[in-house]
């Protein structure tokens, strides 16, 4: 059971580029999520999905596209980088959202944006 | 003002000794109290929850709610190296579709 995972685990991208940070779930879980951690302001959600073809803004959407067109798949896209968006980018799923569900976080994708 | 606030500082405790951490949350109605550890270069994992008020014990962790203070705390008994993590405060809100976090305590257990 692989749980989480994302790719790639690091990347270097210049300003103005384009990526896509993939994440994919094996545990058939409804809801998932991507979360950036940066030094000092601890972990800040991006965007959710509730379910298949359903997604909404977090606290930090801004520079940020999801989709979500299978139950497994969740990529975050950014589509022009900027030195901002240098952080370490967590991958979340859970059953469904709510209390009482745990939430698994994958092991993390370093992005560093000259 | 953000949902629950952590103060970020380091903690270097020998080993063996009572870890203790805290948060505090902004909304009395918020019912459901999350800690998550964290190791160097991994993802957080659930460590415990509560539900609404009281202690909850699981080995030798403790976790504390006070809703009256609107305040929160993790305490950590007999502290081994193998707790040295980052530990992390977090609360669903927005219709539980969101979790906030602390942001985390970096705690070093020394031999």
């Amino acid at each position: 059971n692989a749980g989480v995972t994302q790719t790639p685990k690091f990347q270097v991208l210049k300003t103005g580029q384009s990526m896509t940070l993939q994440c994919a779930q094996d545990m058939n879980h409804e809801y998932m999520s991507w979360y950036r951690q940066d030094p000092g302001m601890g972990l800040r959600l991006i965007h959710y999905s509730v379910g298949a073809g359903i997604t909404d803004q977090g606290e930090v959407p801004n520079g940020y596209n999801v989709s979500r067109s299978t139950t497994e798949d969740f990529p975050l896209r950014l589509l022009s980088a900027a030195p901002s968006q240098t952080s370490v980018y967590f991958c979340a799923s859970s059953y469904r959202q709510g209390f009482g569900n745990t939430i698994y976080f994958g092991e993390g994708s370093w992005l560093t944006v000259v | 003002q953000k949902e629950v606030e952590q103060d970020p500082g380091p903690l270097s405790v020998p080993e063996g000794a009572i870890v203790s951490l805290n948060c505090t949350y902004s909304n009395s109605a918020f019912q459901y109290f999350m800690w998550y550890r964290q190791y160097s270069r991994k993802g957080p994992e659930l460590l415990m929850y509560t539900y609404s008020s009281g202690n909850k014990e699981d080995g030798r962790f403790t976790a504390q709610v006070d809703k009256s203070s609107k305040y929160i705390s993790l305490f950590i008994r007999d502290s081994q190296p193998s707790d040295s993590a980052t530990y992390l405060c977090a609360i669903p809100y927005y219709g539980n579709n969101r979790l906030a976090f602390g942001k985390g305590n970096q705690v070093v257990v020394i031999p």
